[in-house]
């Protein structure tokens, strides 16, 4: 099993540029999370989702959108980059909704 | 939603020694509590969870507690190595809000040899 996988790794962006984050994982996990780790502050959740066709919004979801229209699959958007949503995104998928493991992360800046 | 801090910000022990790290929690309703180890340039890996019908937890060198009272649950990692060097999340969570995690600032932890 390749675990979860994000991509890209890496990405900059101009302020007002669109881009979308991609996230997969080949356990058969139902529940998918997106935080972003900013220094000093955690993880913060963005999305998340408890199965193909459910999504709900975490704690920052504001300028973020996701769908899940396969288990396999979590994509989080940008529709409108901003210099505030720099930062490091990590995937997360759960079995159970209990134990998560998380992708490598993809670290983006908005300039 | 959720509150939950965590102490100290780092953490640095001699090789050998035992390393604690503290969290608390505002909402009385979270009852599942894990803890995260994350090495330079990775993602979180789960170490160790405790839910809130237990109040204590061991896996080798590593250990967590649980007062549902006081609302704190704590990290414990004895003999410690210079692989155990890295930064520490502790999380709280209520398992019928689907996945909602929320998780402290971290603790970064230092193993001096």
């Amino acid at each position: 099993n390749a675990g979860v996988t994000q991509t890209p790794k890496f990405q900059v962006l101009k302020t007002g540029q669109s881009m979308t984050l991609q996230c997969a994982q080949d356990m058969n996990h139902e529940y998918m999370s997106w935080y972003r780790q900013d220094p000093g502050m955690g993880l913060r959740l963005i999305h998340y989702s408890v199965g193909a066709g459910i999504t709900d919004q975490g704690e920052v979801p504001n300028g973020y959108n996701v769908s899940r229209s396969t288990t396999e699959d979590f994509p989080l958007r940008l529709l409108s980059a901003a210099p505030s949503q720099t930062s490091v995104y990590f995937c997360a998928s759960s079995l159970t909704g209990y134990e998560q493991y998380f992708g490598p992360g993809t670290r983006l800046t908005v300039t | 939603g959720e509150n939950v801090e965590q102490h100290p910000s780092t953490l640095s022990v001699q090789e050998g020694d035992s390393a604690v790290i503290k969290c608390t929690y505002s909402d009385s309703a979270s009852n599942y509590f894990p803890w995260y180890k994350q090495e330079l340039g990775k993602g979180p890996q789960l170490i160790i969870d405790i839910r809130s019908n237990v109040g204590e937890k061991k896996d080798q060198r590593i250990a967590v507690t649980l007062n549902k009272t006081a609302k704190h649950f704590s990290l414990h990692i004895t003999e410690t190595q210079p692989e155990d060097s890295a930064v520490y999340f502790c999380a709280a969570s209520l398992s019928n809000t689907g996945n909602q995690f929320y998780f402290g600032t971290g603790t970064s932890l230092t193993v001096i040899p």
